[in-house]
């Protein structure tokens, strides 16, 4: 139902990076909307990580960064912590024919090995 | 700081309606282009957008769901409130508020989230 797909899993050891990709369209990051990333940690309500693309909000490690290109936005975890083990989610704007609204990713759950 | 809080029935049999309340405080639903909205997140699933107000009243629904949802404001009492028609055990999951920031656009600030469970 979701229309931005992101990879079901990554993994990676401590220390490592690691990259989360956001999919879409024409209608969604193509057409320029902004992309948005939210961590959730086990049990509790998802937390804005980066917002507008680029920014991380106060309080976020300049650990999480993200980008944004054509279609397609992706999230990247350097040096890879135990804690940033989560579900993690992107978030745009869909402008199709029949309808506008907001839309989520398909999440991707980062494990720490 | 802002503050969302859900509140309504934990549970509610098929057929029903439920009525989520989103209390907030320190927003003004009143300023230009802030807006509250509500998501859910089934059991081990992902997060799926439901419906927003915005600050002038205009409002946006997930297209697959907008002919049950209705979302409404009471800005006198800090409130935003959202019905589900006709609900089914699918729906079973954890309702979130959220508050939608002015400038980008994204959700800065979440509720705890109330869990509903669709049963007989």
């Amino acid at each position: 139902q979701s229309v931005l797909t992101q990879p079901p899993s990554v993994s990676g050891a401590p220390g490592q990076r690691v990259t989360i990709s956001c999919t879409g369209s024409s209608s969604n990051i193509g057409a320029g909307y902004d992309v948005h990333w939210y961590q959730q940690l086990p049990g509790t309500a998802p937390k804005l990580l980066i917002y507008g693309n680029t920014n991380r909000p106060s309080g976020v490690p300049d650990r999480f960064s993200g980008s944004k290109s054509g279609t397609s936005a992706s999230l990247a975890i350097t040096g890879l912590q135990a804690e940033d083990e989560a579900d993690y989610y992107c978030q745009s704007y869909d402008n199709s024919l029949s309808a506008s609204n907001y839309v989520f990713g398909t999440g991707t759950k980062v494990t720490v090995l | 700081q802002i503050t969302l809080k859900e509140s309504g029935p934990t549970l509610v049999k098929p057929t029903q309606t439920l009525t989520l309340t989103c209390t907030f405080s320190a927003l003004s639903l009143s300023s230009s282009g802030v807006g509250v909205g509500w998501v859910r997140q089934p059991p081990g699933k992902a997060l799926e957008f439901l419906a927003l107000i915005y600050w002038d009243n205009n409002k946006r629904y997930s297209p697959s769901l907008k002919s049950r949802l209705t979302i409404t404001k009471d800005t006198s009492k800090n409130q935003v409130v959202l019905t589900m028609t006709n609900m089914d055990p699918v729906d079973t999951a954890t309702y979130y508020c959220a508050h939608r920031d002015q400038r980008r656009g994204h959700f800065d600030y979440w509720g705890q989230g109330t869990l509903v469970t669709v049963s007989s």
